[in-house]
Parts: C-alpha cells; structure tokens; sequence
C-alpha cells in the first residue's frame, strides 16, 4: 500500500464546468476526509465519511459541492459549475475509526485552476 | 474546538535547533495536542502527538507544561529540507482535525 492517493494531480476547467475529483485512500482504513485548502492558509474541513456513510456535511462550502464513497472504498469530490473561487488544492485524508488522535494520512492532492 | 495560535513564520540555520511554541488556554481534559508538517505541493504529514510532559519521536520532541495551555515542538540540528509549514492542533476524541494558518518555518543555508 503507497498511502493515500489523489487523481488527478492538475486540473484546469473552464468557468462554469463540471470536475469530479478521486481519492484511494489506504485500503485499511475506514473513516475517509476531503479539505479544501488556499494559497497560504492552512486545510478547510469539507466533509468525512466512515465506511460509506457521509457523517458530515454540512461544512461543504455551497450546494455545488458533493462527495460520495459508494462503496466505502474511494471517494470522489464533484464540483458542479465551477467558479474562479473554487481554485484550490483539494486533500484527502483517511484513518482507522479511531479517528483524528491517531492520525491522519493526507494524499497530495488536486489542484484546481478554474479559467 | 480549542483555538491555537502560533508564530505566523520562523527562521533558522542548518544545524540549529527549533523550537515553535503553540499556545491553546482552552483546551479541555479529553484534548490531544498534534503536530502536522507540510511541504509545498503536498499533503500534511503527521509529526507527533502528546497529552502531557513530553513524548519524543525519531523527527522531533513535544515538550507539554503541567498545565497543558501551551506546547513545543523542538526540532533538533534542522536541515533545509525541514522548511516547511508546521501546524499545531488540538483536538479531541470524534473531532474533525481544524487546522488553522500554521507556522512558516524557513531553515537558511
């Protein structure tokens, strides 16, 4: 296992379009994190799922922004009609259900340029 | 959620040893103190994590006062491939970690 992985690493959209963001996390682990994060400011909480339960949400910054993990496993982040706001990196991060106090492993991300 | 509050950036030489200092006046019995570190481009990175006095790892020591308001991250001897941005957290049990601006930690030649 090579730790949390994020596809794609680059993504320029167009104003207006549609991006769908995939993480993997480490196959071990249940609880599954996506945080939003602008240049020179630490990761924004977005959402997390345990198993293939979205556990919260409501931190996702507009209706625009959806995640799934359908079957537990890897999880996508779609952006529906982008905005020049919306440029950032985009993390995810998973951990055992212990949760936070044991750590989380981040994957490197990807970063969004909307044009 | 504990607030936290930490130099907004550092600098240092090779070979120096740093310390950043974190301070969190409210943070509750049940709190954990974290510290991430991250490279630009890339994900943070687990460093260590402590309750009380201090814990000790093969990166770095987290010094924790009795009264726990406060901590320090000390890295020994830093090469320039520590520069990075160190963000101290507190949280506690079935809490999402919050990061807040971090410290910009830049290790000169």
């Amino acid at each position: 296992d090579t730790g949390v992985s994020q596809n794609p690493r680059h993504k320029i959209t167009k104003r207006g379009q549609n991006v769908t963001f995939r993480c993997d996390p480490i196959s071990e682990h249940n609880r599954l994190y996506w945080y939003r994060q602008t240049l020179g400011q630490g990761p924004e909480f977005l959402t997390y799922f345990q198993n293939e339960a979205q556990l919260e949400k409501s931190r996702l910054l507009s209706d625009r922004f959806s995640a799934e993990r359908p079957k537990g496993s890897f999880s996508t982040l779609e952006i529906q009609r982008t905005e020049q706001g919306d440029s950032a990196m985009y993390l995810c991060a998973s951990s055992t259900n212990r949760g936070a106090n044991y750590g989380y492993t981040f994957g490197s991300g990807t970063r969004l340029t909307v044009v | 959620l504990a607030k936290t509050t930490q130099p907004i950036s550092m600098d240092s030489y090779e070979g120096q040893e740093v310390n950043i200092t974190c301070s969190h006046n409210n943070i509750a019995t049940n709190d954990y103190i974290t510290w991430y570190q991250q490279f630009p481009s890339q994900g943070p990175r687990f460093i260590i994590q402590g309750y009380k006095t201090k814990v000790t790892n093969e990166v770095a020591s987290l010094f924790i006062p009795a009264d726990r308001k406060s901590s320090t991250l000390s890295l020994p001897r830093v090469s320039l491939s520590d520069t990075a941005v160190y963000y101290c957290l507190v949280l506690g049990a079935g809490n999402m970690l919050t990061f807040g601006g971090g410290t910009r930690l830049m290790v000169k030649p």
